[in-house]
């Protein structure tokens, strides 16, 4: 069953910790995406790759940091240099062609305690 | 840099009665437009997509769009709305590039049976 997947689906940060949120798709797409989703925001991106080893900063990417070593797998990290982490974090995927249909994984909840 | 407006944050309609989002996008050039949509405790998936041709799309569901490019507009319509369309609505934009996305702040629709 081809798809995204995030894990965890709830993560809790501590003051000072960094966190990384897992992002895993199997649907052989080239570019992958990192976006934040806050209420009465919608979705900013934070960092993109288009290839592997190759990414690119987004709108927000301040206290964030991203690697992409393996096509399918795409993890943010979250530092403690973000000062207001807790969001829905939302990755995607989008087909080889120039047609930018995303498609999305069920998201990560993180929250500070 | 581009960018996108929903003007209607929360919209609360009847059963039946008739939808239209707004979006205004601001780029000079090419784009492709999309709408998502986000049922409650679901993914982000893809409504509908211009990219090029007859300005009026149709999506899933029973949604189509219509792209006015004298006034940087794709505003999603529905004739009659059903309970199960109770979402939040994402106009989002792609005007080439490096891949880049860029999502309006949604619409929070609210249909009462």
């Amino acid at each position: 069953d081809g798809g995204i997947t995030q894990s965890p689906k709830y993560l809790f940060r501590k003051e000072g910790q960094n966190v990384t949120l897992s992002c895993e798709q199997n649907l052989n797409h080239d570019a992958m995406y990192w976006y934040r989703q806050d209420p009465g925001q919608g979705l900013r991106l934070i960092y993109y790759s288009q290839i592997v080893n190759d990414f690119q900063k987004g709108d927000i990417a301040e206290g964030y940091s991203v690697s992409r070593e393996k096509k399918e797998s795409f993890p943010l990290t979250v530092t403690s240099a973000q000062k207001n982490p807790t969001a829905f974090y939302l990755c995607a995927s989008s087909e080889p062609a120039a047609n930018e249909k995303l498609f999305f994984g069920s998201g990560t909840q993180l929250s500070v305690l | 840099a581009q960018s996108v407006s929903q003007h209607n944050h929360h919209v609360i309609l009847s059963e039946a009665a008739s939808l239209e989002l707004g979006c205004n996008y601001s780029y000079g050039g090419t784009v492709n437009l999309f709408w998502y949509v986000q049922y409650p405790g679901q993914h982000l998936q893809l409504l509908l997509k211009y990219f090029s041709g007859d300005p009026l799309v149709k999506g899933i569901k029973g949604f189509e769009a219509e792209f006015i490019k004298s006034k940087f507009s794709f505003n999603l319509r529905k004739p009659s709305v059903q309970w199960s369309d109770t979402a939040e609505y994402f106009c989002a934009v792609y005007t080439g590039g490096y891949q880049k996305v860029t999502f309006g702040t949604g619409t929070k629709l609210q249909v009462i049976p």
